[in-house]
């Protein structure tokens, strides 16, 4: 059974650092592409990218490159989605989903619980 | 990108009743590469359909998904009140991979 977890809730303040991760189970982690899907208080889904961890390729939204980086850890099963300075404005929900099959093209067939990340001054 | 629009914004209907969700996409969505979801409150997204008219696993034959190019329809069938949420497409067709505004379903 495929399983994905997230790492829990993030309080931060403006300017500060984070990595959130996303580890899964049950297939081989490096042959699926896992992705980063925003939700902001009450708002739609925003894709943010996504990331091949055979061989570390991501690709990115134009509205999340150069603010934040994707990376995944092939030894443990890790994808993460790392901020080197933080805003107000990226509080949100952030969710890590799997694509349904091994192709760069795919829907999300697997969904992390998410996790809230709250950036307060 | 490719900007998808839904409609309507909201949609309540009545158990039994017929529920038909649209997605139309500012350019084509080529190999019907969408997916609907849907989102129920404190919860993340749930695949239904993919590929814009193949169901996901578990999903039962009440949901139908259906069009091309750049219109397409979601279709639920003798409504139950589980079928509550927020039901969202996506398109996976062209980097990035963007999401509609979603259909807010009320079961009354």
């Amino acid at each position: 059974e495929v399983q994905v977890v997230q790492s829990g809730a993030e309080v931060k303040k403006p300017g500060e650092s984070l990595k959130i991760s996303c580890q899964t189970s049950g297939y081989p982690f490096t042959d699926y592409w896992i992705g980063w899907v925003r939700q902001m208080p009450g708002k739609d889904l925003e894709w943010m990218g996504i990331i091949y961890p055979g061989d570390s390729d991501a690709r990115y939204s134009p509205s999340f490159e150069g603010h934040v980086t994707i990376s995944a850890d092939k030894s443990i099963n890790t994808a993460y989605l790392h901020w080197s300075s933080l805003k107000t404005s990226d509080t949100a929900i952030y969710y890590c989903a799997r694509h349904r099959r091994n192709s760069r093209y795919s829907a999300f067939g697997n969904w992390g619980q998410g996790t809230l990340v709250t950036v307060s001054s | 990108e490719i900007v998808l629009i839904q409609s309507p914004d909201t949609l309540s209907l009545s158990p039994g009743e017929r529920a038909t969700l649209s997605c139309r996409a500012s350019q084509d969505v080529f190999s019907s590469f969408l997916a609907w979801y849907r989102q129920t409150p404190g919860q993340p997204p749930r695949l239904l359909i993919f590929g814009a008219s193949d169901r996901a696993t578990g999903i039962p034959d009440r949901f139908s998904g259906s069009g091309s190019g750049t219109d397409f329809t979601l279709v639920i069938n003798r409504l139950e009140p589980e079928d509550v949420g927020v039901y969202f497409c996506q398109q996976y067709a062209r980097s990035p991979y963007t999401f509609g505004q979603g259909t807010k379903l009320e079961i009354k």
